[in-house]
């Protein structure tokens, strides 16, 4: 079964820091990694990555993955009160169409 | 853009109540999915659909089923609702293949059984 583990559970630090956080999984035939957002509805796309080794980058935001230690950061740099939101990560299997999610970062951004 | 829509935001049902709850995509997608997320608990499939008329149970298929007539709309239906399915039900929908792996969700329903 496949399986995503994210950590911190929950984060809380001042506007301007930086951030990484973590997600690990186990997966039976790896496809992707995908990242989302989710402020107080719809969860929102942020990245998905399929390769070991590659950034990806969307302004302050960037995430990388390592296929052969199975994990995954997401970095924010230069954190803004709007960042304030709990971020998903899940796993694709070539096995089948689902994802699997993670529970979740909260993160808390204090002016 | 893709757009995701949810029949309601917020549903406030009775135990024993037969309950649906509607989504429709604009995007032609062939892939939607129904997920419950709860605290501590995360996202959580309960069935998916790959095409018209075809569905798939998931991980927590139990006390729901579903239904897709055509290929925009994917409804889930609480037989007889009790209060342990009180939860936000989310919506998302994604294209086949390899490749596309993304889906894209709608703002989800809270929903109180009470």
């Amino acid at each position: 079964e496949d399986k995503v583990v994210q950590s911190p559970l929950s984060l809380v630090v001042h506007e301007g820091d930086t951030v990484t956080l973590n997600c690990s999984y186990e997966v039976t035939n790896f496809r992707s990694l995908l990242w989302y957002k989710q402020e107080k509805k719809a969860p929102t796309f942020l990245f998905m990555l399929t390769s070991s080794g590659i950034e990806k980058k969307s302004g302050r935001l960037s995430s990388i993955l390592d296929k052969k230690e199975l994990f995954s950061i997401l970095n924010i740099t230069a954190t803004q009160t709007g960042d304030s939101a709990v971020y998903l990560c899940a796993v694709g299997d070539f096995g089948n169409e689902k994802l699997t999610f993670g529970t979740g970062t909260r993160l808390t951004i204090i002016p | 853009d893709v757009k995701v829509t949810q029949s309601s935001r917020y549903l406030v049902k009775r135990t024993g109540e037969k309950v649906f709850l509607e989504c429709v995509q604009d995007m032609d997608h062939e892939n939607m999915f129904w997920y419950r997320q709860d605290p501590g608990l995360g996202l959580r499939l309960i069935y998916f659909s790959y095409d018209v008329k075809m569905k798939e149970k998931g991980d927590i298929p139990e006390g729901y089923s579903v239904s897709r007539e055509k290929k925009e709309r994917f409804s889930l239906i609480l037989e007889s609702a009790s209060t342990n399915q009180t939860s936000m039900y989310l919506c998302a929908s994604g294209q086949r293949g390899a490749a596309k792996n993304i889906q894209y969700f709608g703002a989800g329903t809270r929903l109180s059984v009470l």
